[in-house]
């Protein structure tokens, strides 16, 4: 069964400053992996999607990597802002109708 | 396109009770899927579809049933609620195409309360 893994559960850092998160998965058979952003209260807003092809891809202020065979995959963000204070959501892709399995998330709070 | 709309926003149920929640996408997706967040459990996969007709259990299917007999809707029912079923529901679509045409969409969600 695949098993997806965020680390830190929570972070929290100074407006401006860079920052890396982390997913971790323990099936290599992956067919993609998105990365989400979820306001408290709200659904799951799409990121980037990784294809397991695919080493990372870039949006904005927003890097991805995916390492397949070691089963992990960061997310970069560059410059944070306030506005980027919400929890951040991996999800891994597989099975007929590409189906997710995600993480427990990791709920990132930017000070101003 | 209005992307994937749920509804109701919100729903309060007695135990016993029975509803429908439902989905729709405008975007021609063949794959919808349904999820239910829990704190502490994250996303898990209720029922998902490939297409018109065709569907299949995910992680936690038991106390909901599904169909598809259009691409564009996948309501999601339960028959009869429980305090467990207390939750968060998110409907997703995506497109069957490989690529960056199978990027998941989410909807905003139904949140449950069962009594």
């Amino acid at each position: 069964k695949q098993e997806v893994t965020q680390i830190p559960a929570a972070l929290s850092v100074p407006e401006g400053e860079n920052l890396v998160l982390n997913c971790s998965f323990t099936d290599s058979a992956i067919y993609n992996l998105q990365w989400f952003r979820q306001d408290p209260g709200k659904g799951l807003t799409s990121l980037l999607l990784i294809q397991s092809s695919q080493r990372e891809q870039t949006s904005g202020r927003l890097n991805a990597s995916l390492d397949k065979s070691s089963g992990r995959s960061t997310l970069y963000i560059a410059a944070s802002q306030p506005g980027d204070s919400a929890t951040y959501l991996c999800a891994v892709s597989l099975g007929s109708a590409r189906q997710l399995t995600f993480g427990s998330g990791t709920q990132l709070t930017v000070l101003p | 396109n209005a992307g994937v709309t749920q509804t109701p926003k919100f729903q309060v149920l007695k135990t016993g009770q029975s509803m429908t929640l439902q989905c729709a996408q405008d975007m021609n997706h063949e794959y919808m899927s349904w999820y239910r967040q829990d704190p502490g459990m994250g996303l898990r996969l209720i029922h998902y579809s490939v297409g018109a007709g065709i569907t299949d259990q995910g992680e936690v299917p038991n106390g909901y049933n599904v169909s598809r007999s259009t691409t564009e809707d996948f309501p999601l029912r339960l028959l009869s609620a429980a305090p467990s079923q207390t939750s968060v529901y998110f409907c997703a679509s995506s497109h069957r195409a490989s690529g960056r045409n199978n990027e998941q969409f989410f909807g905003p969600g139904t949140r449950l309360t069962v009594l």
